[in-house]
């Protein structure tokens, strides 16, 4: 099976740097995801990591390590608009499907 | 990346009735999936739609009651049978282009059962 773990919730201010860290043990990895979901909308994809390191794509950064069964999701330069859920999500490329973390709830406060 | 049109957006059904979702995507896609997200919780996929055959239930979902049907490469539609309020949920449609490409959801279809 498939245990996917990050925070429930966290709060940060408008302007500074917030890490959203993901944990996950399966078996077949093949990728992790991050999405963002605003409250009502539907999730939007925001990257995909399957080679460990550093991706960075304008004020979003995420990094995987394979080996630590790890991922983590950086802000910078926070908005108030960046107030949302963020999902990680394993590909899982035995059963060729995508399993989905719990979320968590990023408050942005003045 | 491929447009998704997942309709209807949102509908109230009464007890026992069914609905069928939808999903179109403009251009084909290899994998098409449904999901479900029930208030306040992530998302959880109810099946793969297999272009021209059954689709793939996870474990907690059958066919009886999540009937799907995936005609070609760019439709497929997933029906809620027999409705109670515990089925009050969003239904999300997701596509993936193929294995090495992200999955792209529909805007969803927020479903209330009274």
């Amino acid at each position: 099976g498939q245990n996917i773990d990050q925070p429930t919730e966290m709060t940060a201010t408008e302007g500074a740097i917030v890490q959203i860290n993901c944990t996950y043990q399966t078996s077949g990895f093949n990728g992790l995801f991050w999405y963002q979901q605003h409250a009502g909308e539907a999730p939007t994809f925001l990257s995909y990591n399957v080679l460990d390191g550093l991706e960075e794509k304008g004020r979003f950064s995420s990094f995987l390590s394979r080996s630590k069964g790890y991922s983590y999701l950086l802000l910078k330069e926070l908005q108030m608009k960046d107030s949302a859920s963020y999902l990680c999500a394993v590909f899982n490329n035995a059963g060729n499907m995508l399993t989905f973390g719990g979320g968590t709830r990023l408050m942005v406060k003045p | 990346s491929a447009v998704i049109s997942q309709k209807p957006s949102r509908d109230i059904c009464q007890r026992g009735t069914s609905l069928t979702i939808q999903c179109q995507v403009d251009s084909q896609v290899t994998m098409m999936f449904w999901y479900r997200q029930q208030p306040g919780q992530s998302l959880t996929l109810i099946a793969t739609a297999n272009q021209g055959s059954e689709a793939t239930y996870e474990s907690g979902f059958v066919i009886d009651k999540f009937p799907i049907s995936r005609p070609n490469l760019t439709f497929s539609t997933l029906t809620v049978s027999n409705m109670s309020p515990e089925d009050s949920s969003i239904y999300l449609c997701s596509v993936r282009e193929d294995s090495n490409q992200p999955q792209h959801f529909g805007d969803g279809t927020r479903l209330s059962i009274l």
